[in-house]
């Protein structure tokens, strides 16, 4: 099993949409978890963090943390073409030793 | 202070040549991570230093790679006798850690390494 699971997609969805994506982890001494955008051939960019149980928004991004289920998703309302791209999910573990995991992350297309 | 900058952007050696990269963190930031990233996967963890010191290191991390940040600023990456499974992205992330900052990672921009 991974540490850190994410459906490699592609996902597709229309152009206002609501996209869904998901990630798992499996260390459950994991306390701080971030999502990142990143283009073809960039380097990846932070778009959102949470550490607490529940929602957190940031403009068109929602982040969701479930720590019981092991879970965490973004959303992204109203996609844009310009929001294609692939989102890593990545879980920091802060019992000492290496910190951050990455999955492999999600390609979305969005059509407009 | 635009970011996390790396150094050289593109990278093309022959087998068995050595190279070295080279970033430069944000400025106040006080851990370096180097990662690799290979085509569909996301980034690989290599070693990260907090200051000065390298706390850890990859098991992926052969002997022939070599990582320092010698004055607790920029860091090299270094890798001897190069590989064509080497050949990948090559990116640097710094954060800042400390009481009352949760961590958070900012990368730069990659070196992009192609061993033929």
């Amino acid at each position: 099993q991974k540490e850190v699971e994410q459906n490699s997609g592609p996902l597709s969805v229309p152009e206002g949409a609501i996209a869904s994506l998901n990630c798992t982890y499996s260390d459950r001494g994991s306390q701080s978890f971030f999502w990142y955008r990143q283009y073809s051939g960039k380097s990846p960019e932070l778009i959102m963090f949470i550490y607490s149980n529940g929602d957190k928004e940031d403009g068109r991004f929602t982040a969701q943390l479930n720590k019981a289920s092991q879970y965490v998703s973004l959303l992204i309302r109203d996609s844009q073409p310009s929001d294609s791209a692939t989102y890593l999910c990545a879980v920091n573990r802060d019992t000492g030793g290496f910190k951050t995991i990455f999955g492999a992350g999600t390609r979305l297309f969005v059509k407009a | 202070d635009t970011g996390v900058s790396q150094d050289p952007r593109h990278k093309i050696t022959k087998r068995g040549q050595n190279v070295t990269f080279r970033c430069d963190p944000i400025s106040e930031h006080n851990r370096l991570y180097w990662y690799r990233q290979t085509l569909g996967q996301g980034p690989e963890f290599l070693t990260y230093f907090q200051n000065e010191a390298q706390l850890e290191k990859s098991r992926l991390l052969s002997d022939r790679f070599s990582a320092e940040r010698p004055k607790g600023s920029f860091s090299t990456l270094e890798i001897q006798r190069t590989e064509q499974g080497d050949s990948a992205m090559y990116l640097c992330a710094s954060s800042l850690v400390g009481l009352g900052h949760q961590e958070t990672q900012y990368f730069g921009p990659g070196t992009r390494l192609l061993v033929l």
